[in-house]
């Protein structure tokens, strides 16, 4: 079956324009969950989504991130005013429930801030 | 903070060879962890997780070992293949548990090469 879709896979912008990042995830999956992860880092947790709520945004950096999740399937990660130190891989990942279930992850999508 | 983290950067293995990577965490409260493998410009894959409760855990040529007393995991492969070549990671959830948050904290990865 078909696995977690992230578009773009690449994303050039250029600093402090508006970016939007969206997740697909695998269909029938309550949690979607998404990760940055920097050249030479492992993933680093941003925000949680059981259904349509955000039940975790400890992870977003600043009040310029923000994700939705209207429909408790796709998400949008979306960022404002970016910054050259926003660019790295943006990972998305998703789970039958949330707990100790399997987060299986997408492609990512590599952002560029010039 | 709590971290998980590697020992080794980069291990190198001849094709045949068994493969152990480490990870020592420091987060006690921690009972569920998981080693992923990322290829080039892939997203993380799952291999195995072991649950705190456990010691090991055996998969399909891999093997999970997890010490509690010294907070250390390792991840066994036997007759390592070029197609083992990527980066692995450990990563702990320290959330788990149905309906809670369960975000997960991973370390900076070791990167495993295959010589032929």
């Amino acid at each position: 079956g078909a696995g977690v879709s992230q578009t773009p896979s690449n994303k050039v912008t250029e600093k402090g324009k508006y970016v939007e990042l969206r997740c697909d995830p695998i269909s029938g999956h309550t949690a979607l969950y998404w990760y940055r992860q920097s050249l030479g880092q492992g993933p680093e947790f941003l925000i949680y989504f059981q259904g349509t709520g955000a039940a975790d945004d400890s992870g977003l950096p600043n009040d310029r991130f923000f994700a939705v999740r209207p429909e408790g399937s796709v998400s949008t990660l979306k960022i404002q005013r970016t910054e050259r130190g926003d660019s790295a891989v943006y990972l998305c990942a998703s789970s039958l429930y949330s707990g100790t279930d399997t987060q299986y992850f997408g492609p990512g999508t590599r952002l560029t801030v010039l | 903070g709590e971290s998980v983290g590697l020992h080794l950067p980069t291990l190198s293995v001849q094709e045949g060879d068994n493969s152990i990577i480490n990870c020592a965490y420091s987060n006690s409260a921690s009972d569920y962890f998981i080693w992923y493998k990322q290829e080039s410009g892939k997203g993380p894959q799952f291999i195995i997780d072991i649950r705190s409760n456990m010691d090991k855990r055996q998969g399909q040529r891999v093997t999970v070992l997890l010490n509690k007393t010294v907070k250390h995991l390792s991840l066994q492969i036997a007759a390592t293949q070029p197609g083992d070549s990527a980066v692995y990671f450990c990563a702990e959830n320290t959330a788990p548990g149905a309906g809670t948050a369960s975000k997960l904290t991973f370390g900076t990865g070791t990167r495993l090469q295959v010589t032929l």
